[in-house]
């Protein structure tokens, strides 16, 4: 049972590329996220979707789009990368019971460096 | 969205029990208050959720007052490998985000 899958785990970037994190649920999970962790910040939401085809922002979703294409994948792309998106960047999934958020199933991170 | 406070760090010893105190102000009356733990390079884990008065399973007790506007997390007698970063959260109902603040560093040392 693999949970939640984040592809890659390590990603070195210069300024101004383009990537896309992938990251992939196995427990057909209503809602994926991603989050940002920064030194000190604790964790900080990118953005999420409460289902397939569907997205919202979070609190610091500037620089990045997400998508929602299938319900097991959830991806984020950072168009031109800056120095200030240097992170460790978190994917989670959750279902709903009872009309309320189960707890958070987290994948391993990516650790991503810009140069 | 409901906000939580909870302590930056906390010191504690091996075999000591270990009350992480959080505080949910403007808690509504379907938010449930969940805690995750999160060791160096993992992401968080979860380990208790309550509505009310006390809940209890194999890693810990949550602990929340009548008026519910904050909660207690208790580690009984904590060793080194509890060392981690705590963090409480209000859940809202389905269909909302949750927001994590910087969480509790929890040292333990022998």
């Amino acid at each position: 049972n693999a949970g939640v899958t984040q592809t890659p785990k390590f990603r070195v970037l210069k300024t101004g590329q383009s990537m896309t994190l992938l990251c992939a649920q196995d427990m057909n999970h209503e809602y994926m996220y991603w989050y940002r962790q920064d030194p000190g910040m604790g964790l900080r939401l990118i953005h999420y979707s409460v289902g397939e085809g569907t997205t919202a922002k979070g609190e610091v979703p500037d620089g990045y789009n997400v998508s929602r294409l299938k319900k097991q994948n959830f991806l984020l792309g950072l168009e031109s990368a800056a120095p200030s998106q240097t992170s460790v960047y978190f994917c989670a999934s959750s279902t709903i019971r009872d009309s309320r958020n189960q707890p958070q199933h987290f994948g391993d991170g990516t650790r991503l460096s810009i140069l | 969205l409901a906000k939580t406070t909870q302590p930056i760090s906390m010191d504690s010893y091996e075999g000591q029990e270990v009350n992480i105190t959080c505080s949910h102000n403007n808690i509504a009356t379907n938010d449930y208050i969940t805690w995750y733990q999160q060791f160096p390079s993992q992401g968080p884990r979860f380990i208790i959720q309550g509505y009310k008065t006390k809940v209890t399973n194999e890693v810990a007790s949550l602990f929340i007052p009548a008026d519910r506007k904050s909660s207690t997390l208790s580690l009984p007698r904590v060793s080194l490998s509890d060392t981690a970063v705590y963090y409480c959260l209000v859940v809202l109902q389905a269909g909302t985000a949750l927001i994590f603040g910087k969480g509790t560093t929890l040292s333990v040392s022998s």
